[in-house]
């Protein structure tokens, strides 16, 4: 059971270049969702799903796309990488979060800099 | 809308001293609350979580208790380790899916 799965680990970009980061997930989640983490800032949402199908924004969504045309898949798209992007991204995953459940698995995440 | 209030870092202790880190919550409805820990270069995973008032949620000698009356889910160690050295995020969810996170604080334990 491999969880959720994210690639790559780390990232160098240059200014305006696009990109994709991959997240997987392999525990039939329902939900699924990418963060940005600063410095300082602690973890921010940008977007999540709730299905296959489905998106939405998070609290800073702009600069960044997604999609989710599988279940266990939900990539991250940076349009025109910019140095504000320079950011270590978490993918999480969880399915319906009855009362008792456990709240979100985790990726090792990526690693990225805009230089 | 809901927030989670956690202590400032970093906090520094010596092996084997008492831990304490706040955290102080603002919630619509009813929150379950929960403690992550990340270690370096890795993702979060859970330590603990309570579901309802007056729970205590316990792990790898970590213990909070939801606290109602006082919004609050404070994560306490009685006697740390090296290897307890790591962030701690706060957190809570009121509705189906959505965290929300704390900030983090940052502990580092001497030996």
């Amino acid at each position: 059971n491999a969880g959720v799965t994210q690639t790559p680990k780390f990232q160098v970009l240059k200014t305006g270049q696009s990109m994709t980061l991959q997240c997987a997930q392999d525990m039939n989640h329902e939900y699924m969702s990418w963060y940005r983490q600063d410095p300082g800032m602690g973890l921010r949402l940008i977007h999540y799903s709730v299905g296959a199908g489905i998106t939405d924004q998070g609290e800073v969504p702009n600069g960044y796309n997604v999609s989710r045309s599988t279940t266990e898949d939900f990539p991250l798209r940076l349009l025109s990488a910019a140095p504000s992007q320079t950011s270590v991204y978490f993918c999480a995953s969880s399915n319906y979060q009855g009362r008792g459940s456990d709240g979100y698995t985790f990726g090792s995440g990526t690693r990225l800099t805009v230089v | 809308g809901n927030s989670v209030t956690q202590m400032e870092g970093p906090v520094t202790l010596s092996e084997e001293a008492f831990l304490t880190i706040n955290c102080t919550y603002t919630a619509t409805g009813y929150p379950s609350l929960f403690w992550y820990v990340q270690y370096p270069g890795e993702g979060l995973q859970l330590l603990l979580k309570a579901t309802k008032a007056d729970d205590k949620g316990s792990n790898k000698g970590f213990e909070a208790t939801y606290r109602k009356e006082t919004t609050s889910f404070h994560l306490e160690k009685g006697s740390v380790q090296v290897s307890d050295s790591a962030v701690y995020f706060c957190a809570l969810r009121t509705g189906n899916y959505k965290l929300t996170f704390g900030k983090g604080t940052l502990l580092t334990v001497n030996p």
